[in-house]
């Protein structure tokens, strides 16, 4: 069964750069292991919300090049370790808008081609913005 | 950008209903759209991909139509695990966008 597990700080002062690690376990490594993406979402209100809506951050392909969100205005930088088992999100110069859940999640290669909808998803980290 | 819209922002309905939720593109996206259910404090799980086709394991009163610019997930029995919140999300093109979620609430 494959897991997804994100990591990093979980609180970042305003303007420093958010450091977020996806670590992937349990799967074969396989290319359909290979393409991953960010999606963050601001918090909600009490524990019976849900929660904001979602906004695609970026996606990385298994060549290593990446497509990010154009509203974050070049902040964004995805990598990925050549084990490919590690993917990496750097966010700088960050506000307070960027206080959210950010979540790893695998986008799906069926049939060779690769889709851009999501299957498997870490847990969530929830990042802070506040100084 | 293609924007995004579902409708209606909160249901309420009781268990055994059937359960209607709309997504509306703001271009034509043929087919590539996605339904995903999510919890509080869990992350989204996907529902059904390519508009209609259901993500295996998932429970057959799920299902998904649609082409071009309208869309819908139908529920035909609500369950009490179903209570939760429901976002599509388009995948025509970058950049990738999520509608901004109906809340199914027991009535």
């Amino acid at each position: 069964q494959l897991q997804v597990q994100e990591s990093g700080p979980g609180l970042v002062k305003p303007s420093e750069t958010l450091s977020l690690t996806c670590t992937v376990s349990g799967g074969s490594n396989t290319r359909s292991n290979h393409y991953w993406g960010w999606i963050r979402q601001p918090p909600g209100k009490g524990l019976e919300s849900p929660g904001m809506g979602l906004e695609w951050i970026g996606s990385i392909f298994y060549s290593g090049s990446t497509y990010y969100n154009p509203s974050l205005k070049n902040r964004a930088t995805i990598s990925v370790d050549t084990s490919m088992e590690q993917f990496s999100l750097k966010l700088t110069s960050v506000t307070a808008a960027d206080t959210a859940v950010y979540y790893c999640a695998r986008r799906v290669l069926s049939g060779g081609r690769v889709y851009d909808y999501f299957d498997y998803w870490g847990q969530g980290i929830l990042v802070t913005v506040s100084s | 950008d293609i924007q995004v819209t579902q409708s209606p922002s909160t249901l309420s309905a009781f268990v055994g209903d059937r359960v209607t939720i709309a997504c509306r593109a703001s271009q034509s996206i043929t087919s590539w759209l996605a339904w995903y259910q999510q919890k509080p404090g869990r992350a989204p799980k996907l529902l059904i991909y390519q508009a209609s086709t259901l993500e295996d394991g998932v429970p057959s009163r799920f299902s998904g139509s649609g082409s071009g610019t309208e869309f819908t997930l139908t529920i035909s029995s609500l369950q009490p695990d179903d209570f939760a919140t429901y976002y599509c999300q388009q995948y025509n093109s970058f950049p990738l966008t999520f509608g901004g979620g109906t809340k199914v609430e027991i009535k």
